[in-house]
């Protein structure tokens, strides 16, 4: 099985701007989780989707949002970007039932200038 | 609230040597129990997991962990570390009612003398 991938790998914006990342989970898994990190706050917890729905979300800012397709795919968005969103954004996929085991993608390195 | 203390910022040890990482938790109930590892510039990589039963718990690449309720401590060991354990490595907590919602800590960054 292919594992979770994530798009564009690298990104660069511009303060003010916004940005859209891409997950793709592992096939079969219906859970999808963001995180966030940074060397100041290490690895915090965003939101998880699930059936395409949020399922639990972390203590971030309503720029943060996410949304999850019917084929489990989820994107996530910044929106009036901020030099503190530097950081890189790492989706985990799960499957469905007792497991708690989350899978996660190589991430995506958000660089804001 | 949950919460995970790797006390431990930056380990060097020896190609060959024994390793442990401390973790620490803070959780109310049993909690779910995880370490990962993540090399540079890489995602996170599940090693090994606890959820009940057997309190030592095998993972890959030659981990283990020991769950230790009396002392709220989750460390992981290996009897002999490769220069290619070089990473950080990261322990974290769980709750059923939350089970995606990982609590991680600050991580322990591990260097590999030769």
């Amino acid at each position: 099985k292919a594992g979770v991938t994530q798009t564009p790998r690298y990104l660069i914006k511009t303060r003010g701007q916004q940005v859209t990342l891409s997950c793709s989970p592992i096939s079969g898994h219906r859970s999808v989780s963001w995180y966030q990190q940074t060397p100041g706050q290490g690895l915090q917890f965003l939101f998880e989707y699930f059936s395409e729905t949020q399922r639990n979300k972390g203590n971030f800012p309503g720029r943060f949002s996410g949304r999850q397709f019917s084929n489990s795919r989820s994107e996530m968005n910044v929106s009036t970007l901020e030099l503190g969103d530097s950081a890189l954004y790492l989706c985990a996929s799960r499957p469905a039932g007792e497991s708690y085991e989350q899978y996660f993608g190589p991430g995506t390195r958000l660089t804001v200038t | 609230a949950q919460s995970v203390t790797q006390p431990d910022i930056h380990i060097t040890v020896s190609e060959g040597a024994s390793l442990e990482l401390r973790c620490n938790y803070s959780y109310g109930a049993t909690p779910y129990l995880f370490w990962y590892v993540q090399s540079p510039g890489q995602g996170l990589q599940l090693l090994l997991k606890y959820f009940s039963g057997d309190t030592l718990v095998q993972g890959i690449k030659g981990f283990e962990a020991e769950f230790k309720r009396s002392q709220s401590s989750f460390n992981l060991r290996k009897p002999s570390v490769h220069w290619s354990d070089a990473a950080e490595y990261f322990c974290a907590v769980a709750s059923y009612s939350s089970a995606s919602k990982i609590i991680f800590g600050s991580g322990t960054r591990l260097s590999i003398r030769p």
